[in-house]
């Protein structure tokens, strides 16, 4: 059974540009969470979907948002990208609506440069 | 609000002796923790979860201990193995409700 893919790997993307990340959770999962992580703020949630609705949003600007597809796949997208973008994004899924259970993939690490 | 605390950011340990790896908890409504491992270069991967009904659960060489009346989470990992170091953080949730909030980590170095 396949984990949390997410694609691509690693980016690199200059000031100003917008960037999308994608996640394909396990399969049956239908709930897809993303979450930064940078070395002095740690995980940070960003948002939370199951079945294509939004369920959670952390504290992010509006230049962070994201959406999930019929089939779990789920991408965020970055407008306007800032040095302080540059982070890894992880990306979780869980099988129901609650957040139990909750594996994640090996990130995208996103460098603006 | 929620908040997730560790207690030591770095813990060295000696090949084959046990570690234990502290978390403290601010909301007292959370009754739901996961504690994840984390390598270099990889993402957060699922050790082992417990409920707010249970104050023990054990896993293949690791035990998470749960004290819901001072809020202190505890991962104890047995006989420590070189494969083992690596970061670890807890993250707590509202019956798997609310997002999961994680503490800063800890650093796991085992010393051969």
């Amino acid at each position: 059974k396949a984990g949390v893919t997410q694609t691509p790997r690693y980016l690199i993307k200059t000031r100003g540009q917008q960037v999308t990340l994608s996640c394909s959770p396990i399969s049956g999962h239908r709930s897809v969470s993303w979450y930064q992580q940078t070395p002095g703020q740690g995980l940070q949630f960003l948002f939370e979907y199951f079945s294509e609705t939004q369920r959670n949003k952390g504290n992010f600007p509006g230049r962070f948002s994201g959406r999930q597809f019929s089939n779990s796949r789920s991408e965020m997208n970055v407008s306007t990208l800032e040095l302080g973008d540059s982070a890894l994004y992880l990306c979780a899924s869980s099988r129901g609506h609650q957040n139990t259970e909750a594996f994640f993939g090996q990130g995208t690490r996103l460098t603006v440069v | 609000g929620e908040s997730v605390g560790l207690h030591l950011p770095t813990l060295s340990v000696q090949e084959g002796d046990n570690s234990i790896i502290n978390c403290a908890y601010s909301n007292s409504a959370s009754d739901y923790f996961i504690w994840y491992k984390q390598e270099s270069g990889k993402g957060p991967q699922f050790i082992i979860d417990i409920r707010s009904n249970m104050d023990k659960r054990q896993g293949q060489r690791v035990t998470v201990l749960l004290n819901k009346t001072v809020k202190h989470l505890s991962l104890q990992i047995a006989a420590t193995q070189p494969g083992d170091s690596a970061v670890y953080f807890c993250a707590e949730s509202l019956s798997g409700n609310t997002p999961l909030v994680f503490g800063k980590g800890t650093r796991l170095s085992v010393i051969a």
